[in-house]
């Protein structure tokens, strides 16, 4: 398709174990965003990548949190050893340089 | 202090009548963007105008309207017209073209209910 692609839509999984999000951006969206939003909250920015710079890693939570951008385009972000806080949805945006945001449905995250 | 400060929790508003819905943004950043989004309760998050700081009129989309003040550092949506459907959760959002990067600062929201 044409917009951010995200998988999985949900994932349930028990607490301490690792969880991998993937975020597929439109294609030559150079800019690609991480964000977290709890039930009824806005949004957390978690992390940042534009192009070949080095990430903006400032939102991450603890050192249990990581994200990858293969060859400018996909990224995945990984959860180590989850805890219940880690619930929540997890959305990823990709955009031009000085474009708007285009988001991705999310992924619904539920620790046990 | 916030970057952006949306001090609107919750909103009502009769259908068909105009709503404004206030945001304030803090940068000293010469170039920046503004932006609004629409989150219904099905969770996508929805582009629906933008103002460029350098950008001399106010953005219009449709019934959507920004009303950009510049020196008071606000960006307040206006929906004209309201409709059931406008009933979400709108996020104001402004991104620093500074050197560094293009970082966008989102607001917490504010909770738009249309009544019929």
């Amino acid at each position: 398709g044409a917009g951010v692609s995200q998988s999985p839509s949900n994932k349930v999984t028990e607490k301490g174990k690792d969880v991998e999000l993937r975020c597929d951006p439109i294609s030559g969206h150079t800019a690609l965003y991480w964000y977290r939003q709890s039930l009824g909250q806005g949004l957390e920015f978690l992390i940042y990548f534009q192009g070949n710079s080095a990430p903006d890693k400032s939102g991450l939570p603890s050192d249990r949190f990581s994200a990858e951008r293969t060859g400018g385009s996909v990224s995945t972000l990984t959860i180590q050893r989850t805890q219940q806080e880690d619930s929540a949805v997890y959305l990823c945006a990709s955009s031009l340089l000085r474009g708007s945001q285009h988001f991705g449905d999310g992924t619904r995250l539920s620790i046990l | 202090a916030q970057k952006i400060t949306q001090t609107q929790p919750g909103m009502f508003v009769q259908e068909k009548e105009a709503v404004t819905l206030d945001c304030t943004y803090d940068t000293s950043d010469p170039s920046y963007g503004l932006f609004w989004y629409k989150q219904p309760s099905s969770g996508e998050m929805i582009f629906l105008i933008y103002q460029g700081s350098y950008d001399q009129q106010n953005a219009t989309e449709g019934r959507y309207s920004l009303n950009f003040q510049k020196a008071r550092k606000s960006a307040n949506l206006v929906i004209s017209a309201s409709q059931l459907g406008d009933s979400a959760m709108y996020f104001c959002a402004m991104r620093e073209n500074s050197n560094t990067g293009n970082q966008f600062y989102f607001g917490t929201g504010t909770s738009l209910t249309v009544i019929p």
